[in-house]
């Protein structure tokens, strides 16, 4: 068991450009969650998936934001049109349902 | 809607003495989770408190729950300069999944 990995670590991107998140769940977790941290605070949740079914979506996940879990393993995050306000630190988790949520290392977006 | 205090946000230690971080949460919940993160780092799953008066002691720390006052509370004793990090209380709400996460606890320990 690897835990969680994200991918990629570092992102740099332009205005306006989309970008894409990969979040590699612990193989028998059947839930995948997404957060999102800016600096100096906690994290804030924006969305989870049990398998394949994206149960709940925050008010912060504007249209601009979509996450998929095609199969119910691993997920992805896309942010189009990005925005300097979207500069964060995206963070994945996955747990067992009801269990502790592990988090990964998460992806660090800076948006120039 | 669930919200999550921590107080203090900044704390600023001497090795060997003992501090508590208190963590309050505005409505009922069934779970509450301790977390740890290193600059630049992800988040170390520390206890988990399950119930009212439930306990949890690894190393130098403390965890503790009270469901009534909806109160957690974070006791390091004879604090040493590992245990440097920014704490977060995160609370389960009873109709979903989702983790609440205080606003953090920066500890500084200072040889």
């Amino acid at each position: 068991d690897t835990g969680v990995s994200q991918n990629p670590r570092h992102k740099i991107t332009k205005r306006g450009q989309n970008v894409t998140f990969r979040c590699d769940p612990i193989s028998e977790h059947n839930r995948l969650y997404w957060y999102r941290q800016t600096l100096g605070q906690g994290p804030e949740f924006l969305t989870y998936f049990q398998n394949e079914a994206q149960l709940e979506k925050s008010r912060l996940l504007s249209d601009r934001f979509s996450a998929e879990r095609p199969k119910g393993s691993f997920s992805t995050l896309e942010i189009q049109r990005t925005e300097q306000g979207d500069s964060a630190m995206y963070l994945c988790a996955s747990s067992q349902a009801g269990n502790i949520q592990y988090f990964g290392a998460g992806t660090r977006l800076s948006v120039l | 809607e669930l919200k999550v205090e921590q107080n203090p946000l900044f704390l600023s230690m001497q090795e060997g003495k003992n501090y508590t971080i208190y963590c309050n949460y505005s409505t009922t919940s069934d779970r509450l989770y301790w977390y740890r993160q290193d600059p630049g780092k992800s988040l170390e799953s520390l206890f988990v408190l399950l119930s009212n008066g439930a306990v949890k002691q690894e190393g130098r720390l403390m965890a503790s729950l009270d469901t009534k006052a909806r109160l957690s509370t974070l006791h390091i004793t004879a604090a040493v300069h590992d245990l440097s990090a920014t704490y977060f209380c995160a609370v389960v709400s009873n109709s979903d999944e989702k983790l609440t996460f205080g606003t953090g606890t920066r500890l500084t320990i200072i040889p």
